[in-house]
């Protein structure tokens, strides 16, 4: 099975930066990923990491270590709509299990 | 072009009813799922279906079933509707094991 931990809330000013980690153990492991859910809306994806490392993508970018069971999202130059839920994600074989969300709250 | 569609975008519907909610992508993925999302935000798979066959079937009353028509499409019949079905339920398609694309997602509210 897949146990995966995120913390449940996170609040940062407009234009600061925000790091949601993310902690996990799985029996097997094919990637993890990270998406966006804004309230009422679909998640979308964000980021894909299957090997160690730093994926950089524009504001936004994801780490991973395999061997310690962790990831981070870093969200740089916060903006009023990154205000949203962010999910984890474990891929093993046909599966993504999901973490219960992290729900980020931008202030100005 | 939506790339996952699936409808109707609002159910409401009393407990003991059966009701249906279909699902589309045109990605051409041979994966599709079904999710549920309860009240606390928790996105739990409930089905997966690789070129129409089962592949994933987790710890779902069998009032649930899915139906596969054809790799494009997958439907959700909920048969005796109960209060705790109240949900929103998502759709995605992939190509495993990259990540997904969902759909709109379907707001259930059992009364």
């Amino acid at each position: 099975g897949q146990n995966i931990d995120q913390p449940t809330e996170m609040t940062a000013t407009e234009g600061a930066i925000v790091q949601i980690n993310c902690t996990y153990q799985t029996s097997g492991f094919n990637g993890l990923f990270w998406y966006q859910q804004h309230a009422g809306e679909a998640p979308t994806f964000l980021s894909y990491n299957v090997l160690d490392g730093l994926e950089e993508k524009g504001r936004f970018s994801s780490f991973l270590s395999r061997s310690k069971g962790y990831s981070y999202l870093l969200l740089k130059e916060l903006q009023m709509k990154d205000s949203a839920s962010y999910l984890c994600a474990v891929s093993r074989d046909y599966k993504l299990s999901f973490g219960a969300g992290t729900t980020v709250t931008v202030r100005a | 072009d939506t790339a996952v569609s699936q409808t109707p975008k609002y159910l409401v519907t009393q407990m003991g009813n059966d009701k249906s909610i279909k699902c589309e992508q045109n990605l051409g993925h041979d994966t599709m799922y079904w999710y549920k999302q309860d009240s606390k935000k928790f996105l739990k798979i409930m089905f997966s279906y690789n070129n129409k066959e089962l592949i994933i079937n987790e710890t779902v009353p069998n009032r649930f079933s899915p139906k596969s028509p054809d790799k494009a499409h997958l439907n959700l019949h909920i048969n005796s509707l109960e209060l705790g079905d109240s949900a929103v339920y998502f759709c995605a398609s992939s190509p495993p094991p990259m990540g997904y694309t969902f759909g709109s997602g379907t707001r259930l509210t059992v009364v």
